[in-house]
This record gives C-alpha cells, sequence and structure tokens, in this order.
C-alpha cells in the first residue's frame, strides 16, 4: 500500500481563523478523498480531489469551507476555513490501491481542535 | 440516499470467545464492502474486504460474509484477543464511483482478558 503523510498531526486554532492540511503520497495516485472524523464518530466523506479539475463536493460540504487543491498525482490539501469550535474533527486523507481495486488506505490523519 | 447501518454500537466479549458485527446497506447497486479497524489516536486500518460477487471471505480469525439478496454484511472475528480491542468500521462503496465509500456508525469492540 502507499505510503502516506499528513502534515500538521495536530493543532490548536482559534475561531475565525483558517487552517491548511496537506496530504502526500509516495506514489501517483489519480483521485485522492477527505474525510471528516467528528468526536467518538464515524468517517463522513467531505470531497474527492482530482487532478486536473475540481473537486467533487459531497452534500453537506461546500467549497467555501472546504476549498481543496490538487496540484499534481501525489499531493492535495484541504482548507478549513473560517473555524468554529464544531469544526474540531480529525481529517483524514485517503488514496486508492495503486492497482486500480477498490481498496483505500488512510493517511495518519490531522486532529483539529478550534477555541 | 445512501446509508449503511452498523450494530452492535458497543460489544464486549471474553477472550477467546467470537464476536460478530452486522451491516446492512440501502444501494443494492454497491459492489464493494470493507471493513475498517482503528484503534485509539490511530488511522483506520484496512483489515478484510468483500466484493460482490462472493459470499464469504477468510484470512485467518477474521472472516466477512455478505447477502447481497438481503443487503446484509457482517464481520466474524473468532478466538479474540486483547489486541483486538477496538473500533470497527464496515462501509460500502457508492453505484456513482466504486472507489467512494459511505461509512457504517461503527462498532467499539471490548475483549475482556
Amino acid at each position: 500500500s502507499a505510503v502516506i503523510s499528513q502534515k500538521p498531526s495536530r493543532d490548536i486554532c482559534q475561531r475565525g481563523t483558517s487552517l491548511t492540511i496537506q496530504c502526500q503520497v509516495d506514489s501517483q495516485v489519480t483521485m485522492m478523498f477527505w474525510y471528516r472524523q467528528q468526536p467518538g464518530q464515524s468517517l463522513t466523506l467531505i470531497a474527492t480531489a482530482n487532478q486536473g479539475s475540481e473537486a467533487t463536493y459531497e452534500s453537506g460540504f461546500v467549497i467555501d469551507k472546504f476549498p481543496i487543491s490538487r496540484p499534481n498525482l501525489t499531493f492535495s490539501t484541504l482548507t478549513v476555513s473560517n473555524m468554529s469550535p464544531e469544526d474540531s474533527s480529525i481529517y483524514l486523507c485517503s488514496v486508492p490501491s495503486a492497482g486500480g481495486f477498490n481498496e483505500q488506505f488512510f493517511g495518519p490523519g490531522t486532529r483539529l481542535t478550534v477555541l | 440516499g445512501e446509508n449503511v447501518e452498523q450494530h452492535p454500537s458497543t460489544l464486549s466479549v471474553q477472550e477467546g470467545d467470537s464476536a460478530v458485527i452486522k451491516c446492512t446497506y440501502s444501494d443494492s447497486a454497491s459492489n464493494y464492502f470493507p471493513w475498517y479497524k482503528q484503534e485509539l489516536g490511530k488511522r483506520p486500518q484496512l483489515i478484510i474486504d468483500i466484493r460482490s460477487n462472493v459470499g464469504e471471505k477468510k484470512d485467518q480469525r477474521i472472516a466477512v460474509t455478505l447477502n447481497k439478496t438481503a443487503k446484509h454484511f457482517s464481520l466474524h472475528i473468532t478466538e479474540t484477543q486483547p489486541e483486538d480491542s477496538a473500533v470497527y468500521f464496515c462501509a460500502a462503496s457508492i453505484k456513482d464511483s466504486s472507489y467512494k465509500l459511505i461509512f457504517g456508525s461503527g462498532t467499539r469492540l471490548l475483549v475482556r482478558p
């Protein structure tokens, strides 16, 4: 499976500010996914980041709040904008397996606390 | 919309006993069903998966069964060990993309020594 890293691993931010989370993969992948995991909850897909095109957002998530960049096939960023305490979550990126199968592998996550 | 229901939310078993976690999905077009294990403070780890053309798959102490007619799939862990204690999530692929997953709500498994 791919080696996936995220930065930062955790952060504490003030409300009204923005945080950009980076996801780096050690191999080229066509799709990257961003998930949110609220405290004690399951994983919810935020958006799919495609290289060379706009990200595709799931219901309940909008580009103004969660802008995504995908400058190349190994890297993506997710920005959490104008944060409120309700944005306190773990944010994870994931990538499909290199073999073109359905398997997805997750990055280590970014634990965000908004005060 | 698509939905995956998972039960139970918590499960406590004695070491050596078996554990079963069940999921139901709503989208009849779903064709891929992975299971993830998430230990405290760690990322979700894929432990086993099954595709719609297979009814059962086994990997050592872990097995998954799929009933497409009933839209049910289950995770079976035999001879449980304390290190099996974690939160387990089932997921199902979404019809418009075989790579997009919708997750169940999770089961917190506690294996008592």
